[in-house]
């Protein structure tokens, strides 16, 4: 069974905190994908990374880091120095590697981030 | 152009309308998606367009009928609707394959938001 679990359902910080987003995922593929997507309250989802399972190296972008262990089944995102245009849901997601069902996106159930000025 | 447009905004049926969401993309992109939203619950896909051509149904009741007219447009065609299926309707894009060996991100539209009476 493929499965992604964002155990943390709301959070709120103050503005310029760090904030980490946890993701821990089940899947007995060796080779998937992992993604987040921020959904601010216009709803469009936003996409901001993708990953595949051979590729644990960290990334930074600005203020946004992403942390792949595979050992752990975990991809957490963390926002430094958070600021309110961060309020969003967040989503963590896994697409499976075959071309018959890599579009079949299983998203997370979102952790919904608010920060407060 | 990077945008997903997605008409009406807002939309209010009764049980027995029909009445259509419209999805539209200018990217060049040859796979067009419908995911539902429910609120504060992850997007759930619902079918998956490929080169104009249906991929996959998620075993989507009948009185939710996709279709593809050309490479740049999506419609959803409502008929018979039922109050549990109101929600946010999401339509996204993406090109089709893999890209260093990573699926393309999906762009999102903003919704349709749909309350049946």
């Amino acid at each position: 069974a493929q499965k992604v679990t964002q155990a943390q359902t709301e959070i709120s910080v103050v503005e310029k905190e760090d904030v980490t987003l946890d993701c821990v995922y089940e899947t007995r593929d060796t080779t998937y994908y992992l993604f987040w997507y921020k959904q601010p309250p216009s709803g469009e989802l936003v996409f901001l990374i993708r990953r595949n399972s051979f590729d644990e190296q960290n990334e930074i972008s600005g203020r946004y880091s992403w942390n792949f262990q595979k050992s752990t089944s975990s991809f957490n995102f963390t926002i430094t120095a958070s600021q309110v245009v961060d309020s969003a849901v967040y989503f963590c997601a896994l697409r499976p590697w075959m071309k018959t069902s890599y579009d079949k996106v299983i998203f997370g159930p979102g952790t919904s981030l608010s920060v407060i000025p | 152009d990077t945008e997903v447009t997605q008409t009406p905004k807002h939309l209010v049926m009764g049980m027995t309308n029909k009445k259509s969401l419209k999805c539209e993309q200018h990217m060049g992109h040859r796979a067009m998606y419908w995911y539902k939203q429910k609120a504060k619950k992850p997007p759930e896909l619902m079918f998956v367009y490929s080169y104009e051509k249906l991929s996959i149904n998620e075993s989507v009741p009948s009185r939710f009928s996709p279709e593809c007219p050309n490479s740049s447009l999506l419609n959803l065609h409502l008929h018979a609707l039922q109050p549990e299926d109101s929600a946010l309707y999401l339509c996204a894009s993406s090109q089709e394959g893999l890209a260093g060996g990573l699926p393309y991100e999906q762009y999102f539209g903003p919704g349709t938001r749909l309350t049946v009476t």
